[in-house]
This record gives structure tokens, C-alpha cells and sequence, in this order.
């Protein structure tokens, strides 16, 4: 099984709120992903976690926050988000850092 | 900058023919090397990965890589019109601590 979920599939929110971004893998993998996509570009990484600490953070701006409370989750907290942060936002998983990356399905953002 | 080259295509060819996708890399340190196809609105899927110089086969796909060229390809053997996608071609370099990059991607469109 190489299944990450990510809850929601789809958010909308204004520039004011704070949401959060879930994904979740049960295949024991030690390093977890999230990266940014928009349409017709490659994936852009945002973060990784290996063995639950923050191993790369690629300069992004501080209203993304990831959180990884355990070996399977990761959280991605929003706050004060701009429209040009509307995108699909994946969340990904590999056994080790620098193994094959397992993607989930997606979160597609929109800030109003 | 590390780069990943792709020609973005479109790469166009009849059903049931060979479909050849290609990648170049700037990195000759890197270690890993994947394939991922994306359905238009959906997340990369993996499909194949490569870690030593030659062939790689799995079904229908064959990964080829050749790092004294530093070049990495993709055969799509038999293809299909639900092969018909963008493939991205990613390339890691883990012993430095660096993250999966990405090319830009090749759309490949298999005609009936």
C-alpha cells in the first residue's frame, strides 16, 4: 500500500483566516513532504521532515507553519495567506529521506 | 543551480507506438532518479525510479540512465491514449542534503 491522504480536498479562505492542511501515511516512512504546485509548473518543495524534525525549509514565508506531531502526520497551518498562495498544495511521503517520494492526491487552495 | 532539463513537448504519437521522454541533469553528484506521470488536475504518480547506470523495466516502461552523460529517459512501449499526460523527471542528490528537483515536465499526447 502506498497511500498518503491529505484532508481537504479543496479550501477556500479569505486573507484574514487561519486554516490547517492534514496529510497522513501508514507506510512507517521516516521522511514526510509538502511541497506547492501550480498549474502547468513543476511541484516546488516547501518543507521536509525526516524522522519527525524540520530536515529543509526552502525559504518559505512564515504564514505557511508545518507541524509533524508524530511519524504519520503532517500539518501545514495557513495564516494571513495572499491570492497568489491559491494552489495545489501535496503532501508527500518516502521510507528515507532521498528514496522514491509517494504523493497524496492534493489540497487545492483558494484565498479570496 | 542544480537543473533538470526537459523538453516541455507536446510529444505527440499514435497508439501503439514507443514513446521516448527525455531528461538531462546538471548535478553529477546526484543519486536518484524518478518518473512521475501527472493527469491534468491531479497529483505526480510514480511510476518508475532508477538508482544505477543501464535499464530499468516495468511492464509497458523502461527507464534508461547514463550518468556519464548525466542523462535519464523514459520508454513508454505500446502506448496508450490513457498515457496521455505530463511526465516529470526528478533527480536527487540526498548524500548532500539537497531536495528532489524537478523538471519543468514533457506532455505527451498518444492519438488514437
Amino acid at each position: 500500500d502506498t497511500e498518503v491522504t491529505q484532508t481537504p480536498k479543496h479550501l477556500v479562505m479569505g486573507m484574514t483566516n487561519k486554516k490547517s492542511l492534514k496529510c497522513e501515511q501508514h507506510m512507517g516512512h521516516r521522511a514526510m513532504y509538502w511541497y506547492k504546485q501550480k498549474a502547468k509548473k513543476p511541484p516546488e518543495l516547501m518543507f521536509v521532515y525526516s524522522y519527525e524534525k524540520l530536515s529543509i525549509n526552502e525559504s518559505v514565508p512564515s504564514r505557511f507553519s508545518p507541524e509533524c506531531p508524530n511519524s504519520s502526520l503532517l500539518n501545514l497551518h495557513l495564516h494571513a495567506l495572499q491570492p497568489e498562495d491559491s494552489a495545489l498544495y501535496l503532501c508527500a511521503s518516502s521510507q528515507e529521506q532521498g528514496a522514491e517520494q509517494y504523493f497524496g492526491p492534493g489540497t487545492r487552495l483558494t484565498v479570496t | 543551480q542544480k537543473e533538470v532539463e526537459q523538453n516541455s513537448g507536446p510529444l505527440s504519437v499514435p497508439e501503439g507506438a514507443i514513446a521516448s521522454l527525455n531528461c538531462t541533469y546538471s548535478d553529477r553528484g546526484s543519486q536518484s532518479f524518478f518518473w512521475y506521470r501527472q493527469y491534468s488536475g491531479k497529483s505526480p504518480e510514480l511510476i518508475m525510479f532508477i538508482y544505477s547506470n543501464g535499464d530499468k523495466e516495468d511492464g509497458r516502461f523502461t527507464a534508461q540512465l547514463n550518468k556519464a552523460s548525466q542523462y535519464v529517459s523514459l520508454l513508454i512501449r505500446d502506448s496508450q491514449p490513457s498515457d496521455s499526460a505530463t511526465y516529470l523527471c526528478a533527480v536527487n542528490n540526498w548524500q548532500a542534503g539537497t531536495a528532489l528537483i524537478f523538471g519543468k515536465g514533457t506532455t505527451l499526447s498518444v492519438s488514437s
